[in-house]
C-alpha cells in the first residue's frame, strides 16, 4: 500500500522555466510534509517544508502547495536550473511518530 | 548546521560476515536517528527507528537479529549487518532527529553496501 505516490518518475523542463513536482497521499493523518532533493549515491537533501495549517510555504526559488482536500501537494521551482537536475522525494509524516513515508520520486532534468 | 555523516562510505564485503556502518550527528544532538535502505530506483524505505538509550523499533518485515542497531549517544547510532548475503546489497541511508523537536530529518550521505 503506497500511502505517498509521486505519479510522474521523470520530467524534463527547461532553464529558466517552473519545474511542478506533484505528489499525493492517502493517509488523512499525514500533518507534515517535506521535499527532499536527491543525487545518485548520496543521502537526501531537505529542501522545504509545510504543515497541515498552511496551503502555502516559499522559501527562494522553492515554493510548496497543499491541498489537504484533495490530498495534493506540489514543488514549484521558478526558475529551474540545471544545477536542479536530481531526482526529488516528498515525505509525509505524522506529528509525534517523526516516521516518514517517502514517495517513489521524480527524476528531474533541467536542459540548459 | 544539521550535519549528518556516515561511515563507510562504501564497503565490500564476502557472503557470511558482518558490516558495521555508523551514522553521526555532527552539529546537533540527535534523540531520534533513523535508518532506511534503498533499492536502484525505489524509494527510500524505513526500516528501524532508534531511540538514544532504548532499544530499535523495527518495521514490519525488518529482522531485527539481522539488522542490529545500537543508539549510545545522542550523536552516534549504528547498524550493523549480521551475517550478511547478496541480498543484503543495498544503500543504506541513516537520519536523524534534532533533539529540540524539529520534524525535520536531516541525512547522511548514504552507505553503499555489496555482498559478494
Amino acid at each position: 500500500d503506497q500511502q505517498v505516490k509521486q505519479n510522474s518518475p521523470s520530467l524534463s523542463v527547461q532553464e529558466g522555466r517552473i519545474s511542478i513536482l506533484n505528489c499525493d497521499y492517502t493517509n488523512s493523518m499525514f500533518d507534515y510534509f517535506l521535499w527532499y532533493k536527491k543525487y545518485p549515491a548520496e543521502g537526501p537533501t531537505f529542501l522545504i517544508s509545510i504543515s497541515s495549517i498552511k496551503d502555502k510555504n516559499e522559501d527562494g526559488r522553492f515554493t510548496v502547495f497543499l491541498n489537504k482536500s484533495a490530498k495534493h501537494l506540489s514543488l514549484h521551482i521558478v526558475p529551474s536550473q540545471p544545477g536542479d537536475s536530481a531526482v526529488y522525494f516528498c515525505a509525509a509524516t505524522t506529528s509525534g511518530t517523526y516516521k516518514y513515508i517517502f514517495g517513489t520520486g521524480t527524476r528531474l532534468k533541467v536542459l540548459a | 548546521g544539521a550535519v549528518v555523516s556516515q561511515h563507510p562510505s562504501w564497503v565490500i564485503c564476502k557472503s557470511g560476515t558482518s558490516v558495521k556502518i555508523e551514522c553521526r550527528s555532527l552539529d546537533f544532538q540527535a534523540t531520534t536517528m533513523f535508518w532506511y535502505r534503498q533499492f536502484p530506483k525505489q524509494s527510500l524505505m524505513l526500516m528501524a527507528t532508534s531511540n538514544e538509550g532504548s532499544k530499535a523499533t523495527y518495521e514490519q518485515g525488518v529482522e531485527k537479529d539481522k539488522f542490529l542497531i545500537n543508539h549510545a549517544s545522542l550523536t552516534l547510532s549504528t547498524l550493523t549487518v549480521t551475517s550478511a548475503h547478496p541480498e543484503d546489497s543495498s544503500f543504506y541511508i541513516c537520519s536523524a532527529r534534532d533533539a529540540r523537536g524539529t520534524n525535520t530529518q536531516y541525512f547522511g550521505p548514504g552507505t553503499r553496501l555489496t555482498v559478494l
